[in-house]
């Protein structure tokens, strides 16, 4: 059984580009999260995905966008890149609302 | 606001020696979720454990225990004869309590533990 797996691992853009990183959550599960992780520093949330809609959102702004699936699957879409963005992308997948949310390895977003 | 503070940035011991991770946290809530989350090189988050503020019993899973204090605010990891493989980052991270859900977790900073042979 596959546990939650993000696409690509690495990446590089320019300033001002537009990025699109994937998540396949782990099998049976329905919710998504996505969180920002900045070096030296702890994950900080995104939003969080469940039934296609955007459930709930962090302190982030419209920049950052994303999507839902009906197989559950998730994309993280952010605009206008900055030099700030870079970071590492961490999806978090759970079943419902009181389960443990397992997280995939993190797509490696560098910004230039 | 609610918020997380790991105090140790870096903790560095010799294999067998016995660890202790401090975290305190910051909430309005009277219902919320603690958590500890391992984050070694690969980067992948591992969950270690929950706990919900109505249980302060402490828990101990094989060389892993927690020590929850409501009345300090805080969520202590220790652990017992170290070894190398416990080598990683450590993160203590707050819910606020919206369902359950593990979703809009609050992160503290980390602490990165090295274990030497």
């Amino acid at each position: 059984d596959a546990g939650v797996t993000q696409s690509p691992t690495h990446l590089i853009k320019t300033r001002g580009q537009q990025v699109t990183l994937r998540c396949s959550p782990k099998s049976g599960h329905d919710t998504v999260s996505w969180y920002q992780q900045a070096l030296g520093q702890g994950p900080q949330f995104i939003f969080q995905y469940y039934e296609e809609e955007e459930r709930q959102r962090g302190n982030f702004p419209d920049r950052f966008s994303g999507h839902q699936f009906p197989n559950y699957s998730s994309e993280l879409n952010v605009n206008a890149l900055l030099l700030g963005d870079s970071a590492l992308y961490l999806c978090a997948s759970s079943l419902d609302w009181n389960t443990e949310a397992f997280f995939g390895q993190g797509t490696r977003l560098t910004v230039v | 606001a609610q918020k997380v503070t790991q105090a140790q940035t870096e903790i560095s011991v010799v294999e067998k020696e016995d660890v202790t991770l401090d975290c305190v946290y910051e909430t309005r809530d009277t219902t919320y979720y603690l958590f500890w989350y391992k984050q070694p090189p690969s980067g992948e988050l591992v969950f270690l454990i929950r706990r919900n503020s109505f249980d302060e019993q402490n828990e101990i899973s094989g060389r892993y225990s927690w020590n929850f204090q409501k009345s300090t605010s805080s969520f202590n990891f220790t652990i017992t004869a170290s070894q190398v493989v416990d080598s990683a980052v450590y993160f203590c991270a707050l819910s606020d309590g919206y369902g359950g859900s593990q979703g809009n977790l609050i992160f503290g900073k980390g602490t990165k533990l090295s274990v030497k042979p």
